[in-house]
């Protein structure tokens, strides 16, 4: 296993759109977050995942996102009705509760361009 | 909300030269991360704190867990092109990162 792998590494839609994208953590890591990183920003913590339970939403999951864990494994977020502004990087990370301080080994992103 | 402030927002330095960047925050934190971020890419752990006080390498880099235990330290010794990059320190957890900063290396 060699990190966190993240699918598609790109995606261009057009406003409306549903998408949808997945994340590959690290085999033994139970836990799982989704961030979204805009041009000159850190990225942005968006949810995480305690194997399959969804244990914290920020606010800034709007109820056009959804994300799942569903065998506590691969994880997708699914953006509903695109919009221009959730054009972003969308980073994925993964961790173990095992690790003294929680730390999070990222994915490459995958970068969202919505017309 | 907890907030993260990193200084300086950008550096440009002569291949070679050491660097000095620094994290502060509105809250105190038991863990500080420094990450790495090159362009199109996730970020990349540097460096990970655990106690105030503590001073920890990673090759040429060096960091240090404030004594207030609301700051941080990062420094890179005699930098290399590849250096070039975005240095995001965060908070632990659900990971609070500041907003970077980005390192140009002059030719």
């Amino acid at each position: 296993d060699t990190g966190v792998s993240q699918d598609p590494r790109h995606k261009i839609t057009k406003r409306g759109q549903n998408v949808t994208f997945r994340c590959d953590p690290i085999s033994e890591h139970n836990r799982l977050y989704w961030y979204r990183q805009t041009l000159g920003q850190g990225p942005e913590f968006l949810t995480y995942f305690q194997n399959e339970a969804q244990l914290e939403k920020s606010r800034l999951l709007s109820d056009r996102f959804s994300a799942e864990r569903p065998k506590g494994s691969f994880s997708t977020l699914e953006i509903q009705r695109t919009e221009q502004g959730d054009s972003a990087m969308y980073l994925c990370a993964s961790s173990s509760i095992r690790d003294r301080g929680h730390e999070q080994f990222f994915g490459p992103g995958t970068r969202l361009t919505v017309l | 909300g907890q907030q993260l402030n990193q200084s300086p927002q950008s550096m440009f330095i002569q291949e070679g030269e050491d660097v000095s960047m620094n994290c502060t925050s509105s809250s105190i934190f038991n863990t500080w991360l420094w990450y790495k971020q090159d362009p199109g890419e996730g970020p990349v752990l540097l460096i990970a704190l655990y106690k105030a006080g503590e001073l920890t390498s990673n090759g040429r880099l060096t960091a240090q867990f404030g004594t207030t235990r609301k700051d941080s330290f990062l420094n890179i010794s005699a930098s290399i092109p590849s250096d070039v990059g975005i240095y995001f320190c965060a908070g632990p957890l659900r990971i609070i990162f500041g907003k970077g900063t980005r390192l140009h290396i002059l030719p």
